[in-house]
C-alpha cells in the first residue's frame, strides 16, 4: 500500500518569505506527527495530531511555525518569514499506535 | 523526562564483522525503544521495537536488539555486516503509557562497513 508521502521534496526560499510544506498520511493512521532533522539539533518533534483532540504543539520553535491537519488527514506544515536557521529536512509521520512511519522528507534550503 | 544515549557517533565495521550498535535509554519506567534506519536522502524506516513483550527482538535486514533493564539498555546487533548496512542509525523512545507518543530520538549514529 501507499507510505507517507510529502511535497515538495525540496525546497529553496529566501529569508523572510512564507512555506507550505504537506504531508499526506497512510490511509487509516489517526496520528501525524512532523519532526524536523537538522545538523546541529538532530531530529527534534515538532507538533503531534490525534483524531479530533487538540494537537500538542510543545515542539514548535516559534510562534512563525504553525501546522494543521484537514478532515483528520493531509496536514500542512507553515512556516512565515523563514529564516536560515529554518534550513533542515522535515519529516512526517504517521501511525495507528505508536508505531511510526516517515515519509521521505521535504529539505528546506533558505537563503 | 526520557530520553536516549547513543555512544559512538561513527562506527566503523569490516565486512562480515559483528555489528553492535549502543543505546541506553533513562526513564521513570520501562518506556517503549525503538530502532530506525536512515538512508541518504531517505526518511526513517523502522528496524524493530520493543513493546514490553520479549525482550529480545528480532527486526528486518538480520537486526536483533536486547532489552535490558537493569542496564537501561536497547544495544542493536547483527552477527555479519553487509555492505547494504551503511546508514545512520536512530535509537528513539516513547513513553509506555501512551499518554504521548511523539518519539525522543538519540543523536544517531553513522554506520561506515569497511570491505
Amino acid at each position: 500500500g501507499a507510505g507517507v508521502s510529502q511535497s515538495p521534496s525540496n525546497k529553496v526560499t529566501e529569508k523572510g518569505k512564507d512555506v507550505e510544506l504537506r504531508c499526506d498520511p497512510i490511509s487509516g493512521h489517526t496520528a501525524l506527527y512532523w519532526y524536523r532533522q537538522s545538523l546541529g539539533q538532530g531530529l527534534e518533534f515538532l507538533i503531534y495530531f490525534q483524531g479530533n483532540s487538540a494537537p500538542d504543539k510543545s515542539g514548535l520553535p516559534s510562534d512563525r511555525f504553525s501546522a494543521e491537519r484537514t478532515g483528520g488527514s493531509v496536514s500542512t506544515l507553515t512556516i512565515q518569514r523563514t529564516q536560515q536557521e529554518d534550513s533542515a529536512v522535515y519529516l512526517c509521520a504517521s501511525s495507528l499506535r505508536y508505531e511510526q512511519f516517515f515519509g521521505p522528507g521535504t529539505r528546506l534550503t533558505v537563503l | 523526562a526520557q530520553s536516549v544515549t547513543q555512544l559512538g557517533s561513527h562506527v566503523s565495521v569490516s565486512e562480515g564483522a559483528l555489528v553492535l550498535l549502543r543505546c541506553n535509554y533513562s526513564s521513570s519506567v520501562p518506556p517503549y525503544l525503538f530502532w530506525y534506519v536512515q538512508y541518504p536522502n531517505q526518511g526513517l524506516q523502522l528496524l524493530l521495537k520493543y513493546t514490553s513483550a520479549a525482550t529480545l527482538v528480532k527486526g528486518i535486514n538480520g537486526f536483533e536488539a536486547e532489552f535490558k533493564k537493569s542496564e537501561t539498555s536497547f544495544h542493536l546487533t547483527k552477527p555479519s555486516a553487509h555492505m547494504s548496512d551503511a546508514a545512520e542509525y536512530f535509537c528513539a523512545v516513547i513513553p509506555a503509557n501512551f499518554g504521548n507518543e511523539k518519539l525522543t530520538f538519540g543523536t544517531g549514529t553513522r554506520l561506515t562497513i569497511i570491505p
